[in-house]
C-alpha cells in the first residue's frame, strides 16, 4: 500500500471549514483513499473515501487532485466534536487480504 | 445500536496471566480484523477472518497471541502470558467486500470501541 504523508497537527475555528491535507505520491491505479478519525480513547470512526472522483456525504467532502498524488478532507462547518486524529489510508486490493496501514494522522484541534 | 461490539471495554492484569477478549462483529459483515494501538501510534493491523477462516497473520502475532471465529460470528483474541509491553487498546473492525467493478474493493472496515490493556 502506498505511503501517505499529513502534518502533525492544524488548528481550526469552530464554524469555519476544516482543510486535511494528506500527500499519496506513490498511489497507483486501484488504490483507493480512505479517512477515518479517532475521537480520544474510542475505536476510529469511517469518515469517506474515494478513487478519482470528489466525493461528499454528510460527513465530509475528499477531494482528489487530477494525478491522484494528493487529496484533501474538507469538514465544511468545524465543530468541537471534530477535535481528533485524521488518518489518511491509501490501500489497494491484494485478493483477500485487505487490512488498513495507518500512519501517526493529524491531530485537529477545533476552538472556540 | 447494530454496531461492531467489544468486551471487556477494560482490562488490568498482571504479568504473566492470560486474557481473553470478545469482538462481535455487524452482523451481515463476513470479515473480521484485529488491530493493536499503543500510545501516540496509529492502529497496527494484527490479524483477519473471512467467516472463520483465519486468513493472514502479522508478524506482530507472536505466538503468545490466539485468534479464533470458530462459527464466523464473534471472534476471541487471547493472549497468554502477558508482558508489560502487551499493553495496548486492542481494536475489532468488520465488513464486507463490495466490488466496484474490475475487482477492486470498496470494502470499508468498521471499528468497535476498543479494548483498553494494562498489564502491571
Amino acid at each position: 500500500d502506498a505511503k501517505t504523508t499529513q502534518p502533525t497537527s492544524m488548528d481550526c475555528a469552530e464554524g469555519r471549514a476544516a482543510n486535511l491535507p494528506c500527500n499519496h505520491s506513490t498511489i497507483s491505479g486501484n488504490e483507493y483513499v480512505y479517512w477515518y478519525r479517532q475521537i480520544h480513547s474510542q475505536g476510529p470512526q469511517y469518515i469517506i473515501h474515494g478513487l478519482k472522483n470528489n466525493e461528499t456525504n454528510e460527513m465530509a467532502s475528499l477531494i482528489i487532485t487530477e494525478d491522484r498524488k494528493s487529496s484533501t478532507l474538507i469538514l465544511p462547518h468545524a465543530t468541537l466534536r471534530d477535535t481528533a486524529v485524521y488518518y489518511c489510508i491509501v490501500r489497494g486490493y491484494t485478493g483477500t487480504a485487505s487490512k488498513l496501514t495507518f500512519g501517526t494522522g493529524t491531530r485537529l484541534q477545533v476552538t472556540l | 445500536d447494530t454496531g461492531v461490539s467489544q468486551n471487556p471495554r477494560h482490562k488490568i492484569t498482571k504479568r504473566g496471566q492470560n486474557v481473553t477478549f470478545r469482538c462481535d462483529p455487524i452482523s451481515e459483515h463476513n470479515r473480521l480484523y484485529w488491530y493493536r494501538q499503543t500510545l501516540g501510534q496509529g492502529p497496527e493491523f494484527l490479524t483477519y477472518f473471512q467467516n472463520e477462516a483465519q486468513l493472514e497473520k502479522s508478524r506482530l502475532l507472536s505466538d503468545r497471541f490466539s485468534a479464533e471465529r470458530p462459527k464466523g460470528s464473534f471472534s476471541t483474541l487471547e493472549i497468554q502470558r502477558t508482558e508489560q509491553g502487551d499493553s495496548a487498546m486492542y481494536l475489532c473492525a468488520s465488513s464486507s467486500p463490495g466490488l466496484a467493478g474490475a475487482g477492486v474493493t470498496k470494502e470499508t472496515q468498521y471499528f468497535g470501541p476498543g479494548t483498553r490493556l494494562l498489564v502491571l
